[in-house]
């Protein structure tokens, strides 16, 4: 009965491949997000959708390019991996349109290593 | 632009004392406030949030904040510290008007028996 589900936990890869993390939601929720939690534990705002469309998109290299098939998915794909990708990405959810200040609902994280 | 710092990387605090960490922010107009926890390998939990009304705004296990418009601050506080409230803990800001949550730097709580 996870909220907020994310896979795989763990992903170790080398460098120059591609990857993709997926995002689920089971809260009915409108908007979902993609943070980025690094190895000093800074937490910074990726991509955010809400209902499939991009509402927030941040200096992010483009070779990360999310995915949003339907409201409770967003998939988050990373072409050409590089060392400084390797991190903690976090999946969240919230229902921003009927309640703006609503919390957000995380996933418990992708830990990325990138060798 | 919108910021908000959490001056203290660590705080210490025995079992059974009040604890306090620390956040101010930096926003135009109105901020909404929020405070999560995160413990070891686990994804952020809502704690609490202040949008408007009482400045002490209460929150889940026992925790509270108190809203200082004066000096931009919003400190997470509790009355009796828990061995169990050892976690990470993450201040944010979302400016009115805008769909992005900015957060802190976090804070490491460590209570000690």
């Amino acid at each position: 009965d996870t909220a907020v589900s994310q896979t795989p936990k763990y992903l170790v890869t080398q460098m120059g491949n591609d990857k993709s993390i997926k995002c689920e939601q089971n809260l009915g929720h409108d908007t979902m997000y993609w943070y980025k939690q690094d190895s000093k534990k800074f937490l910074k705002i990726m991509f955010s959708y809400n209902n499939k469309e991009l509402i927030i998109n941040e200096t992010v290299p483009n070779r990360f390019s999310p995915k949003s098939p339907d409201k409770a998915h967003l998939n988050l794909h990373i072409n050409s991996l590089e060392l400084g990708d390797s991190a903690v990405y976090f999946c969240a959810s919230s229902q921003a349109d009927s309640r703006p200040n609503s919390p957000l609902h995380f996933g418990n994280g992708t830990r990325l290593t990138v060798t | 632009a919108q910021s908000v710092a959490q001056p203290e990387d660590q705080v210490n605090v025995a079992e059974g004392n009040p604890l306090t960490v620390k956040c101010t922010y930096s926003v135009s107009g109105n901020p909404y406030l929020f405070w999560y926890v995160q413990y070891p390998n686990r994804g952020l939990q809502f704690l609490l949030k202040y949008i408007t009304g009482d400045n002490l705004v209460k929150g889940s296990y026992g925790f509270e904040a108190e809203f200082n418009k004066s000096q931009t601050s919003f400190h997470l506080k509790k009355p009796s510290a828990l061995v169990s409230d050892s976690a990470l803990y993450f201040c944010a800001v979302r400016a009115f008007n805008t769909d992005k949550l900015i957060f802190g730097t976090g804070t490491r709580l460590q209570v000690f028996p």
